[in-house]
């Protein structure tokens, strides 16, 4: 079975330009994650989506920050202009039960701000 | 809310020696305890998980105990092989909000 599929894998961009995320959970999965990992902070958790509605977006660090989810099988992460200290590692996470249990993580996408 | 606290950070182990790695958590109703390896350059896996009815769990050379009164779970690897040289972070969830994780434990196992 296809795992949550993530896009890009890697991404260098400039600061100031937008950068878009993209994520495809596992099918039939009803939840959705987005964390970020740096090395300072470790795992933090962005946001996330019960069946597309965003439950809780507390994680996210500033309005520069946006994600959707317009359908089961797709979400995007945006950051609008991106910074420096943005650059981290993204993960996107799906899960059948909510996410009070056990979820699946994408490979990630690798964001280089310069 | 619920706070995971994982040590050591780093851990240096001989091939073949064993590798153990704890963690505490804060909220007494968290009942759903996993453990994930994270390759260099890829996302976390789940290796094992524990739950709160139960005390130990085994699957080859791996092991979680948890001890829910002192409210702290650890992770044991055995024999352990230069493949078990990763980041492993611990979690815990609360059971109605998504899981809280740990800040990861660097393995390096010395051929």
């Amino acid at each position: 079975d296809a795992g949550v599929i993530q896009s890009p894998r890697h991404e260098v961009t400039e600061m100031g330009q937008e950068v878009t995320l993209r994520c495809k959970p596992i099918s039939g999965h009803n939840s959705l994650f987005w964390y970020r990992q740096t090395m300072m902070r470790g795992l933090e958790l962005l946001i996330y989506f019960n069946n597309n509605v965003p439950i809780d977006d507390s994680g996210m660090p500033e309005d520069r920050f946006s994600a959707k989810m317009p359908n089961a099988s797709f979400s995007t992460l945006k950051i609008q202009p991106s910074e420096p200290r943005d650059s981290a590692v993204y993960f996107c996470a799906s899960s059948p039960t909510g996410g009070w249990d056990t979820i699946y993580f994408g490979e990630g996408s690798w964001l280089t701000v310069v | 809310g619920e706070n995971v606290e994982q040590h050591p950070s780093t851990l240096s182990v001989q091939e073949g020696d064993s590798a153990v790695i704890k963690c505490t958590y804060s909220d007494s109703a968290s009942n759903y305890f996993p453990w994930y390896k994270q390759e260099l350059g890829k996302g976390p896996q789940l290796i094992i998980d524990i739950r709160s009815n139960v005390g130990e769990k085994k699957d080859q050379r791996i092991a979680v105990t948890l001890n829910k009164t002192a409210k702290h779970f650890s992770l044991h690897i055995t024999e352990t092989q230069p493949e078990d040289s990763a980041v492993y972070f611990c979690a815990a969830g609360p059971g109605n909000t998504p899981l809280v994780f740990g800040k990861g434990t660097r393995l390096s196992v010395i051929a």
